[in-house]
């Protein structure tokens, strides 16, 4: 099992829509979650992060996490061509692990006029 | 700098060879990671540092890959007699390595070096 799994994709939305993106762990020990934006040829760059059960929200983003089955989501309202990207889950390690930043396969988001 | 800085940018090598790459962080930044992505791929965790001490080096795939950082600063990724399946983009990333509450760590990403290994 891959210590961060999300669904490759590619997830295709119309532009105005929402996109939901999805990440599972296995660490149960893990205390932060990041979303990373990838463009082409690009390095990635923080969306949002997110520590405490429940929603968080920022502009058009909203980061969804549920520790108890160690989920994580990342909703993108208003969905525009401009975020067409690869986006990464990242989480961080339990235990003395904190300092690692292990990230996911990344799903590639297509936004269609 | 004001970001963090990579060299060499691309690096075209013949497979048997040594190469070095080597990251420059933000001024500041105490965390320091070492990432590959190989193409079409997500990014692979292979070490990273606390100062100048590596608490994490699960990520290494070979006894060929080395990584040292002097001084809490510059970060040099050693990789000895390349093979063909090393072809990827070494991605380095620092931090602040700052905790508030459950724990943020904003990596910032480098752009890269491209290695290929013919």
């Amino acid at each position: 099992q891959k210590e961060v799994e999300q669904n490759s994709g590619p997830l295709s939305v119309p532009e105005g829509a929402i996109a939901s993106l999805n990440c599972t762990y296995s660490d149960r020990g893990s205390q932060s979650f990041f979303w990373y934006r990838q463009y082409s040829g690009k390095s990635p760059e923080l969306i949002m992060f997110i520590y405490s059960n429940g929603d968080k929200e920022d502009g058009r983003f909203t980061a969804q996490l549920n520790k108890a089955s160690q989920y994580v989501s990342l909703l993108i309202r208003d969905s525009q061509p401009s975020d067409s990207a690869t986006y990464l889950c990242a989480v961080t390690g339990g235990g003395t692990s904190y300092g690692k930043l292990t990230f996911g396969q990344g799903t590639i988001l297509t936004v269609h006029p | 700098g004001a970001g963090v800085s990579q060299s060499p940018s691309n690096k075209v090598t013949e497979k048997g060879k040594d190469v070095e790459l080597r990251c420059d962080p933000i001024s500041g930044h105490t965390a320091l990671y070492w990432y590959r992505q190989s193409l079409g791929q997500g990014l692979e965790f292979l070490i990273y540092f606390q100062g100048n001490s590596a608490p994490d080096k699960s990520g290494l795939p070979s006894d060929r890959f080395s990584a040292e950082r002097t001084g809490g600063s510059v970060s040099t990724l050693t990789i000895q007699r390349t093979q063909q399946e090393d072809s990827a983009v070494y991605l380095c990333a620092s931090s602040l390595a700052k905790w508030t509450g459950g724990g943020y760590r904003e990596l910032f990403f480098g752009e890269g070096s491209r290695l290929t290994v013919l």
